[in-house]
This record gives structure tokens, C-alpha cells and sequence, in this order.
């Protein structure tokens, strides 16, 4: 079936580096634009960005320029979020979803199960 | 940026009654590329409508969605315990933004 699964959730100190993945399967990958989104503990959803998994080429929402980084293994099927000079306040889960582009108003369909990312020293 | 409030910021209902959820943009929006999803907890978001009125795969059909211009929608005709959960309504516009959220409770 169509899914995605996002690999586990990640306890980092301050100044540290994550990188989370998305696995997608029970579809063609570079079909479909990859969203990613945040949601801090007990907070609503924030749009991060996406990234065209034709392309690989990644648009950033206003907020997450500079330490955060999409990236795409397409041979894999998986997208990545790299979150560099982790912060406390980057303490979250965050969402890889798959857009349905145009036709469906760009919603989110398909959802990975989400990755806690602790900031903490 | 358009900013979408949703009101009420939580809803106290009984099982069996009905749940109208509101978002406004904050400026004259598209409803094609409105959408609402459900939230429980420790879940994902899961995708009810889309193009403000149209249901997604396999949402039943007590679901609906309704507006146009700024002011839109969500109604619940008759809830059923598996319903009580966050509400998200999303635009899709310059960027990308998200409602803040209504928490459907049971009363």
C-alpha cells in the first residue's frame, strides 16, 4: 500500500546535527512533490517546505532558511531532512507528506508516521 | 502572508450531535485549495477535504466542507466517538499556511 515511513526519533544536544528520513513505497516517488512539516510539543502544524522529487530542487517556507536542508535519494525512494545547529526550540515532530499537487489543491495525503527530534543537553 | 484563524479553539460536544468548525483567512482565498484535516493523538494529520468541499479517499460522508472567499467550513453532521480529535484547515497560496487548530471534545 501507499505509505511512508520515517525513520526513529533522534535525542540530540545543542549545536548537533540531525538528518530524518522518508521512505516512500506503493508509488512512483518522483511522481509526487514531498512536504515537510513541523509540529512542536502540544503546537499546531507549520509548513517547513517541500521539495520536487523530480528535480530535487527545494523551496524553503520563511523560517526555515539556512540550517535546514531537503534532500532526496531517488534510487531509494527516500526524501531526508537535515536540521544543522540544532536549537532547543527545533524540539519537535516532524512530518514528511506527500502532495497531491494541482488537481487536489496541493493537499497532503499520504502522511509518514512522524520523527520526534529532542534537542537537550 | 494569509493567516487562517479557526474558531472555536475548542468544541464541547456529545456523541451523536453536530460539529460546525470555522476558518477565516485572512484575506479573500481560493476555496480550490482549501483543505482539512483530522489530528488524534500521537497521529499524523489524516487529509478529510480538499478544494474545500471534496472528500478525500474514504472519509464518510458526515463529513462536509462548505465557504468561499474568506470564510470556510467544517461540518461534522453527527459525531461519532472515533471523531473527537484536533481539526487543521490549510491554504495553499504564495506559501503554505495552517489553521491553528479546533480540539472537538467530548462534553
Amino acid at each position: 500500500q501507499v505509505q511512508l515511513v520515517q525513520s526513529g526519533s533522534e535525542l540530540k544536544k545543542p549545536g548537533a546535527s540531525v538528518k530524518v528520513s522518508c521512505e516512500a513505497s506503493g508509488y512512483i516517488f518522483s511522481s509526487y512533490v514531498m512536504n515537510w512539516v513541523r509540529q512542536a510539543p502540544g503546537q499546531g502544524l507549520e509548513w517547513m517546505g517541500w521539495i520536487n522529487t523530480n528535480t530535487g530542487n527545494p523551496t524553503y517556507a520563511r523560517g526555515f532558511t539556512g540550517r535546514f536542508v531537503f534532500s532526496l535519494d531517488t534510487s531509494a525512494g527516500t526524501a531526508y531532512l537535515q536540521i544543522n545547529s540544532l536549537k532547543a526550540d527545533d524540539t519537535a515532530v516532524y512530518y514528511c507528506a506527500r502532495d497531491l499537487g494541482y488537481s487536489h489543491g496541493y493537499a497532503f495525503d499520504i502522511w509518514g508516521q512522524g520523527t520526534m527530534v529532542t534537542v537537550s543537553s | 502572508e494569509i493567516v487562517l484563524t479557526q474558531s472555536p479553539g475548542t468544541l464541547s460536544l456529545s456523541p451523536g450531535e453536530r460539529a460546525t468548525l470555522s476558518c477565516r483567512a485572512s484575506q479573500s482565498v481560493s476555496g480550490d485549495y482549501l483543505a482539512w484535516y483530522q489530528q488524534k493523538s500521537g497521529q499524523a494529520p489524516r487529509l478529510l477535504i480538499y478544494g474545500a468541499s471534496s472528500r478525500a479517499t474514504a472519509i464518510p460522508d458526515r463529513f462536509s466542507g462548505t465557504g468561499s472567499g474568506t470564510e470556510f467550513s467544517l461540518t461534522i453532521s453527527r459525531l461519532e466517538t472515533e471523531d473527537f480529535a484536533v481539526y487543521y484547515c490549510q491554504h495553499y497560496g504564495d506559501s503554505l499556511t495552517f489553521g491553528g487548530g479546533t480540539k472537538v471534545e467530548i462534553k
